[in-house]
């Protein structure tokens, strides 16, 4: 089946830091979007994406579908300690309703 | 716009026990979706259905799992002869059509 695959699994950054994140895939997809989640609670989406090459910025969220439409990723920048969290890519394949998410990132922020 | 419910926020069982869960969507969200997430995991597709009808259904779904969504409106997932392996975080989220899905904040199961 498809399978995505998140990288880095984990980041330890000092505040004001700006951070990257991909995610990549077997095959291709016609919607990325990127969700948050933190301890306890369900995942938030933060940004979605729809056409190759599309970037897309939400505050200080910023998105690209990659051109292959096996790809994509996200940048936070000038972290602040309110990002703490995990961070989910999910794709979603033409024609299907399910959604199939990558295995996250896990941010931590340092003050 | 009250955000998608789910109830209870926490279940502990003890194995070969039925749970059900209840899932109140975002108020006009004709689709709804539910999942489940394992520790260090994303969430994995389970079932989904566009007002009432179930049109979709995972492998992870065995026959012990049966969700229903009989108005179209609240959802409910029932787990009969519960098992270790059940013990997961169950998500369930709606949409507008295609529009993105938004998530619950699940049902944490835990199977003693």
């Amino acid at each position: 089946g498809q399978q995505l695959n998140q990288s880095p699994q984990s980041m330890f950054i000092q505040e004001g830091e700006d951070v990257s994140m991909n995610c990549t895939s077997s095959s291709i997809f016609n919607t990325w979007l990127w969700y948050k989640q933190e301890p306890g609670e369900g995942p938030v989406l933060l940004i979605a994406l729809y056409k190759a090459g599309e970037l897309t910025s939400n505050g200080r969220l910023t998105a690209q579908f990659g051109i292959t439409r096996k790809d994509s990723f996200l940048n936070i920048s000038a972290s602040i300690p309110s990002d703490v969290g995990i961070y989910f890519c999910a794709g979603q394949d033409t024609g299907r309703r399910a959604l199939t998410f990558g295995s996250g990132t896990r941010l931590q922020v340092q003050p | 716009d009250t955000g998608v419910s789910q109830d209870p926020r926490h279940k502990i069982t003890k194995r070969g026990q039925n749970v059900t869960f209840r899932c109140d969507p975002i108020s006009e969200h004709n689709r709804l979706y539910w999942y489940r997430q394992t520790l260090g995991q994303g969430p994995e597709f389970l079932t989904y259905f566009q007002n009432e009808a179930q049109l979709e259904k995972s492998r992870l779904l065995s026959d012990r799992f049966s969700a229903e969504r009989p108005k179209g409106s609240f959802s409910t997932l029932e787990i009969q002869r519960t098992e270790q392996g059940d013990s997961a975080m169950y998500l369930c989220a709606s949409s507008d059509g295609d529009q993105p899905q938004h998530f619950g904040d699940g049902t944490r199961l835990s199977i003693l």
